[in-house]
Formats: C-alpha cells, sequence, structure tokens
C-alpha cells in the first residue's frame, strides 16, 4: 500500500521559514515526479510546486517563487518544501501528491496545517 | 496559466439521479504527440485529501465505481455521476496537468436533493 505522510507543519510568525517533509512507503518514491498542492481550509485546490523524479527539474507557483523550495532525498524516500519569508497567505493545509508518467496525481498524503500569524 | 472554468458552483440530486459536472479550459488540453487530454477529475470528501477519479479525461482510476464517467477533448470535459448514491456527497475538481503552472476548477458542492 503506497503511503505519504507529511510532517512540519505548525504555527509559524510572518517573514519565518518552515520546512515541510513528505515520507513516502510502499512503493519505489524514485521512480516518480512529485508535488505539492495547497488548501485554505474551506477553499479549493492550489497547485504549489514540482520535482521531476531525480530531482533534476522544478516548477513553482508564481506565488512561492524566490521564497519556497522544493527538494527530494531518494535514498530516504522523502519529498521537502522548505518555506521562507512566510505570509499570511501562505496559511493552508499542504498536500504532497505522487504523479506517475502515466496517471495525474494518484497518492496524497493527509496533509499538514500551516498557519502564519503573529 | 490555463484557466480552469468548472460548473456548476454546487449541484442538488436526487439519490438515484444522474449529476453532470462540466469543465472549461483556457487552451487546449490535448496533446498530440501522445493522442492524450491532461484533464483529471478528483473527489474530497470533507476533511480528507483529495481522490483522483478519472484521468486522461476519460480513464477511471483502479477501484472507482462504473457509475463516474469522464468525457470531453480539447477544452471542454464533463464528469457525470450516472446514479447518485450517498457516499457521493463532496466536492468534485478538475484539473489540468497539460503544463505548469497545474491548475484547478474551483470545485463543485454536491449534494443530496
Amino acid at each position: 500500500q503506497v503511503q505519504l505522510v507529511e510532517s512540519g507543519g505548525g504555527v509559524v510568525q510572518p517573514g519565518r521559514s518552515l520546512r515541510l517533509s513528505c515520507a513516502a512507503s510502499g512503493s519505489t518514491f524514485s521512480h516518480y515526479g512529485m508535488h505539492w498542492v495547497r488548501q485554505v481550509p474551506g477553499k479549493g485546490l492550489e497547485w504549489v510546486a514540482a520535482i521531476w523524479y531525480d530531482g533534476s527539474n522544478k516548477y513553482y507557483a508564481d506565488s512561492v517563487k524566490g521564497r519556497f523550495t522544493i527538494s527530494r532525498d531518494n535514498s530516504k524516500n522523502t519529498l521537502y518544501l522548505q518555506m521562507n519569508s512566510l505570509r499570511a497567505e501562505d496559511t493552508a493545509v499542504y498536500y504532497c501528491a505522487r504523479r506517475p508518467e502515466t496517471t495525474a496525481f494518484d497518492v496524497w498524503g493527509q496533509g499538514t496545517m500551516v498557519t502564519v500569524s503573529s | 496559466d490555463i484557466v480552469m472554468t468548472q460548473s456548476p458552483d454546487s449541484l442538488a440530486v436526487s439519490l438515484g439521479e444522474r449529476a453532470t459536472i462540466n469543465c472549461k479550459s483556457s487552451q487546449s488540453l490535448f496533446y498530440s504527440s501522445d493522442n492524450k487530454n491532461y484533464l483529471a477529475w478528483y473527489q474530497q470528501r470533507p476533511g480528507q485529501p483529495p481522490k483522483l477519479l478519472i484521468y486522461w479525461a476519460s480513464t477511471r482510476e483502479s477501484g472507482v465505481p462504473d457509475r463516474f464517467s469522464g468525457s470531453g477533448s480539447g477544452t471542454e470535459f464533463t464528469l457525470t455521476i450516472s446514479s447518485l448514491q450517498a457516499e457521493d456527497v463532496a466536492v468534485y475538481y478538475c484539473h489540468q496537468y497539460y503544463s505548469t503552472p497545474y491548475t484547478f476548477g474551483r470545485g463543485t458542492n454536491l449534494e443530496i436533493k
């Protein structure tokens, strides 16, 4: 059973940093592109960032470009999202999701809540 | 960026009746090199992450009941639930994965009438 488990969320002041992790199990993590998607509670889904299976290419939403960095450690089966210069509008549930070449986002984690507030 | 326009925002359907959700993209999601539409549908129940229902516009994910079907090509797509069940109450999102930034529709809140 493929599973993704996010961690690292919490309450942080504006301008501070936070690093999210997404631990994968049950599949060959290094075969898949991975994504972060966020959702303000009660609102819609917003794609945040993507990284290729080998980490060679990374893509970001304009709203986080220059502040967030996506990375992965295939030896640890873990995806990361380093979030710097956090703003109130970054407050959301952050999901990691797997995207094989043959389908769309087929596996999602349960999400981790990030609250940016003074 | 590709804009995904989903309609309606909310929908109330009687049990056993058909539910139809529409999604339009601001540019074609059809990639001619592989003959695929890069369009997916997700179901999200309260307190849960999204669940993939349909990908490549019309391919049902493994384990998804066959009352769920997807159709369309290019810029216009439809998700149909042929006979609504109580467990289908959820928010449904369309999603384009044709190009980054990937984008989602605003969601359709499906309820029982």
